[in-house]
């Protein structure tokens, strides 16, 4: 199975910072890669879909980029409601496997 | 609107059978690969199964195969889960959803205990 190695696993911010999570394949997953948010005792919500595409209705403070096997999310200037969980999910062969999720908390 | 709404989750005690529901309106359902996706209290999120537009094709997570159906009726726009067998290790919080996730349900609880 193809791992997603996601860090950090938690991250300590403040509003207004820029936020940068990455997921590394352990294999070639091409552009096969989707960023979710998810909030407390809610369905994730899909971010970026194929590596940098931003998806409907997403604020265009979120980016998606690749570098060889790193995937990133950054958010720029982050807002309160941005605070939450993130997940990676590379979806190029069965089984879908997602990265372990990334916590961000206000200091 | 899009809207999947999963039913059917609940309390079940190890070894027993349940059967999870997914009713999806707002999109055209069979354009779609359908999938679930679960999440254990606390962890984070784990793909179950997949199942091709027509439901020829269907795919388990090695942990699940031969114990978990997943199924689909495109003339009623919905997606099932047939779980047998069931371990502690399956409770979680089911979510319905498009695969690669473009659309979610808010997801059904499914607690295996005695």
């Amino acid at each position: 199975d193809i791992q997603m190695t996601q860090s950090p696993s938690s991250m300590s911010v403040s509003l207004g910072d820029t936020v940068t999570i990455t997921c590394r394949a352990s294999q070639d997953v091409g552009i096969y890669v989707n960023w979710f948010q998810q909030k407390p005792g809610k369905s994730p919500r899909r971010m970026i879909y194929r590596a940098t595409n931003l998806a409907d209705g997403v604020p265009s403070r979120f980016s998606g980029s690749r570098s060889g096997s790193d995937y990133s999310l950054t958010i720029s200037s982050l807002e309160s409601e941005d605070v939450a969980d993130y997940h990676c999910l590379q979806y190029d062969e069965y089984p879908p496997t997602f990265g372990g999720g990334t916590k961000l908390e206000l200091k | 609107e899009v809207q999947l709404v999963e039913s059917g989750g609940g309390l079940v005690q190890p070894g027993r059978s349940l059967k999870l529901s997914c009713a999806a309106s707002g999109f055209t359902f069979s354009d779609y690969y359908m999938a679930w996706v679960r999440q254990a209290p606390t962890k984070g999120l784990e793909w179950v199964a997949s199942i091709s537009y027509d439901g020829g094709s269907t795919y388990y997570r090695d942990s699940v195969k031969g114990r978990f159906t997943i199924s689909r009726d495109n003339a009623k726009s919905s997606l099932y889960l047939q779980m047998d067998s069931l371990r502690s290790e399956d409770t979680a919080t089911y979510y319905c959803t498009t695969e690669a996730g473009h659309f979610w349900g808010p997801g059904t609880m499914v607690t295996v205990s005695s």
